[in-house]
């Protein structure tokens, strides 16, 4: 079936320092890929997606490219706010013919962000 | 609503109880989803409604775990005989089709003890 790894937190930085959340996926077909942001004490949020090959996702001064070649889509920022301190969670849907309804997420990464 | 309401926000059950988790999706959304987030983990698909009925429910993990959404707003999450291991935060989302962005709510935590 389908999965996503997504690299291992926590992650914490300084900030206005440069960010990479790497994540890979297994899934055959075409999934729609995204990142999902969780601050604390708040819900799930969709962060950016893209939903096919190339595509590039764009938020909030995040990017993330969707690599079909290598099956990524690595989460990206140039300079990191001490507001960007939250779970970051790496998702798709419609891989392997399924549901487009349906998110696999991985299992999140921790970004603490210090000033 | 502004936004998806799950209550309670805590629940704290002894083990072999039955408990209910209630999820208010965003006005006029059709569909609806649970999904479950265990220590550690990222959200696992649960149940997913169009409207009144189940349109998926694969990710029920066995015959303890039932969802309903009568009116195709308000959605229960109903869990029999609960063991120490259905212990997670259980997540709702809505989203105004099947195929489109879902909004989240902030989740209910359940310890079962």
């Amino acid at each position: 079936g389908d999965s996503v790894t997504q690299m291992e937190g926590p992650v914490t930085l300084s900030e206005e320092a440069f960010l990479t959340i790497n994540c890979t996926y297994t899934a055959t077909g075409y999934p729609s890929l995204f990142w999902y942001v969780q601050y604390p004490g708040e819900g799930l949020q969709l962060l950016l997606k893209a939903t096919k090959a190339d595509d590039k996702g764009s938020n909030k001064g995040f990017e993330a490219t969707y690599r079909k070649e290598t099956t990524s889509f690595h989460l990206e920022k140039g300079s990191v706010q001490v507001s960007d301190s939250a779970v970051y969670f790496c998702a798709l849907s419609g891989g392997s013919g399924g549901s487009n309804y349906k998110l696999t997420f991985g299992k999140g990464t921790l970004l603490t962000v210090n000033p | 609503g502004a936004g998806v309401s799950q209550t309670p926000s805590n629940k704290v059950t002894e083990k072999g109880k039955y408990v209910e988790l209630r999820c208010d999706p965003i006005s006029g959304h059709t569909a609806l989803y649970w999904y479950r987030q265990s220590l550690g983990q990222g959200p696992e698909f649960l149940i997913y409604f169009q409207g009144t009925g189940a349109a998926d429910d694969s990710g029920l993990p066995n015959d303890r775990f039932f969802a309903v959404r009568p009116e195709g707003s308000v959605s229960t999450l109903k869990i029999q005989r609960t063991e120490r291991g259905d212990s997670a935060v259980y997540l709702c989302a809505s989203s105004s089709r099947g195929n489109t962005e879902a909004f989240f709510g902030q989740g209910t935590r359940l310890t079962v003890v």
